[in-house]
């Protein structure tokens, strides 16, 4: 059974940077047919796709959030990681972790983590 | 601003059917291909529906989806309380001049009268 498990800590200070990390257990993020990336949400509102790894460090990022953000993999600890500079309080969201299947139809998110929220306030 | 468009809210009926539609630019929906995600209160969104109208393994064929054009929809018939969620729509559009990326529908509430 496969889990992911966002882990980080739950406030940050505006203009620190967001540092969380996704741990990928039942499942090998080495293997080749997944990407392994960050999606957030803000309280009350939508979904924001933030972007994705693939085991060989390769990444896709929102073009918004392009800037600030940076997703790496450890495949010796089957985790990957989210860093968001200089937040504000816009930055404020549950944010979640999820398995992104690469196939002959392109890429869907077909596995989600339960979340983590982060708030940024001083 | 989502680039993909849901209607904000949708209501019918317990036993009725509802459909929602998600459209977008000719480029993002018509040329690829259309997932739906089921996000019940205070949980993650979970898979409902991938390319277009497949349903993994688990969920009922009370769901489904179909595409024509530039916009998908997703139906679901024999509502049931339990339906009361959050559904978006999202697609991987590579055709994007700054790269490759997923974009989310805006997301509609279903509510179950």
């Amino acid at each position: 059974q496969l889990q992911l498990q966002e882990s980080g800590p739950g406030l940050v200070k505006p203009s620190e940077t967001l540092s969380l990390t996704c741990t990928v257990s039942g499942g090998s993020i080495s293997s080749t047919s997944y990407y392994w990336g960050w999606i957030r949400q803000p309280p009350g509102k939508g979904l924001e796709w933030i972007g994705i790894i693939y085991y060989d460090g390769s990444t896709y990022y929102n073009p918004s959030l392009n800037s600030r953000v940076t997703i790496s993999v450890d495949t010796s600890k089957n985790h990957f990681s989210l860093k968001l500079s200089s937040v504000t309080a816009a930055d404020t969201a549950m944010y979640y972790c999820a398995r992104h299947l690469s196939a002959a139809s392109g890429i869907l998110i077909d596995y989600w983590g339960q979340g983590t929220l982060v708030t940024v306030s001083s | 601003q989502s680039v993909l468009t849901q209607p904000p809210s949708v209501s019918a009926a317990p036993g009725q059917k509802v459909t929602i539609s998600c459209s977008g630019s000719s480029s993002r929906i018509e040329n690829y291909y259309v997932s739906w995600y089921q996000q019940l209160p205070g949980t993650a969104p979970k898979l409902l529906i991938y390319d277009n109208n497949k349903r993994p393994s688990g969920i009922p064929d009370r769901f489904s989806g179909s595409k024509s054009g530039t916009s998908a929809t997703l139906g679901i018939t024999g509502l049931q309380t339990g339906d009361e969620a959050d559904y978006y729509c999202g697609t991987w559009d590579s055709s994007m001049s700054a790269g490759p990326n997923w974009v989310f529908g805006g997301g509609t509430k279903l509510t179950v009268l």
